[in-house]
C-alpha cells in the first residue's frame, strides 16, 4: 500500500540555518515517482522536483538539495541558508502506476517550516 | 507563464446551500485532478480525469459530490447540499497526457478555492 511519512510536523529555524525535511515512503511497485511541493500561505503548491525510482543521484538546485535513498525508502529535502520566504508547508509526495493506466498520487501530511529573521 | 485557474479563491455558504467551484487546467493537458486539503493536512484526491473520462473517483462522496469534464478542458466540482465538514481547501491540478507506458507527469497545482461552511 502506498504510504508517505512526514514525521517533521514544524520546524523553527533562524535565517542562514540549514533544515532538512524529512521524508519516509512505502510502495510495493518498483516503478515510482517521488516529489517535494512548496505551499506558502497564499495555499497554491508549487512543485520543486521530481525523482523516478531508478534514478537515486541527488540532486542539487541552488540552496535546494534532495537526497534519495531507497535502501530506506527516504527521499530527504535539505535547504541550505535558509531565508525568510522559505517559510511555507512543505508537502512530500509519491506517485504509483495505476493498473487502469495513469498514476496515482498520495500526499504526506507536510511539514510547517518557519524561518525567522 | 501557462497556470491552472480557479474561481472562486474563496467561498463562504450556509450548510445544505450548493456550491460550485470551476477549474480550468494548463492548456493542452488531458489529466486533471481535484484534491481536497482540509487545514493540517496534506490533499487527498476526489476524483482524477483523463480527458473527459473519469480514471478515479473512489474517494468522491458521491451522495453529496459531482465532477464533470464533458469537453474535456475545464472542469466543474459541486457539492449540493454542503456540509460543515466541507469546509477545506478545494485544489485542481493539471498534467499532460503521458506520452509513453511507464512515464508519468509533474502536477501542476491551482491557487484553490477556500471553502468555509456556516
Amino acid at each position: 500500500a502506498q504510504k508517505v511519512t512526514q514525521a517533521q510536523t514544524e520546524i523553527s529555524v533562524v535565517e542562514k540555518e540549514d533544515v532538512t525535511l524529512d521524508c519516509v515512503y512505502e510502495t510495493r511497485d518498483t516503478t515510482y515517482y517521488l516529489f517535494w511541493y512548496k505551499q506558502p500561505p497564499s495555499g497554491e503548491l508549487v512543485f520543486l522536483i521530481r525523482r523516478n525510482s531508478f534514478d537515486e543521484q541527488n540532486e542539487i538546485s541552488g540552496r535546494y538539495s534532495w537526497n534519495f535513498q531507497k535502501s530506506t525508502s527516504s527521499f530527504n529535502f535539505t535547504i541550505t541558508a535558509s531565508q525568510v520566504v522559505d517559510s511555507a508547508v512543505y508537502f512530500c509526495a509519491l506517485s504509483e502506476p495505476r493498473n487502469t493506466g495513469g498514476f496515482k498520487t498520495i500526499f504526506g501530511a507536510g511539514t510547517r517550516l518557519f524561518v525567522k529573521a | 507563464e501557462a497556470e491552472v485557474a480557479q474561481s472562486p479563491r474563496y467561498k463562504i455558504t450556509e450548510k445544505s446551500q450548493a456550491v460550485a467551484f470551476w477549474c480550468d487546467p494548463i492548456s493542452g493537458h488531458a489529466t486533471l485532478y481535484w484534491y481536497r486539503q482540509i487545514l493540517g493536512q496534506g490533499p487527498e484526491l476526489l476524483v482524477q480525469f483523463q480527458d473527459e473520462s473519469v480514471v478515479d473517483d473512489s474517494q468522491l462522496p458521491k451522495d453529496r459530490f459531482s465532477a464533470e469534464r464533458l469537453k474535456g478542458v475545464d472542469s466543474t466540482l459541486k457539492i449540493q447540499p454542503a456540509e460543515l465538514g466541507d469546509s477545506a481547501m478545494y485544489l485542481c491540478a493539471s498534467s499532460p497526457l503521458p506520452r509513453a507506458k511507464g512515464a508519468t507527469d509533474t502536477q501542476y497545482f491551482g491557487p484553490g478555492t477556500r471553502l468555509t461552511v456556516l
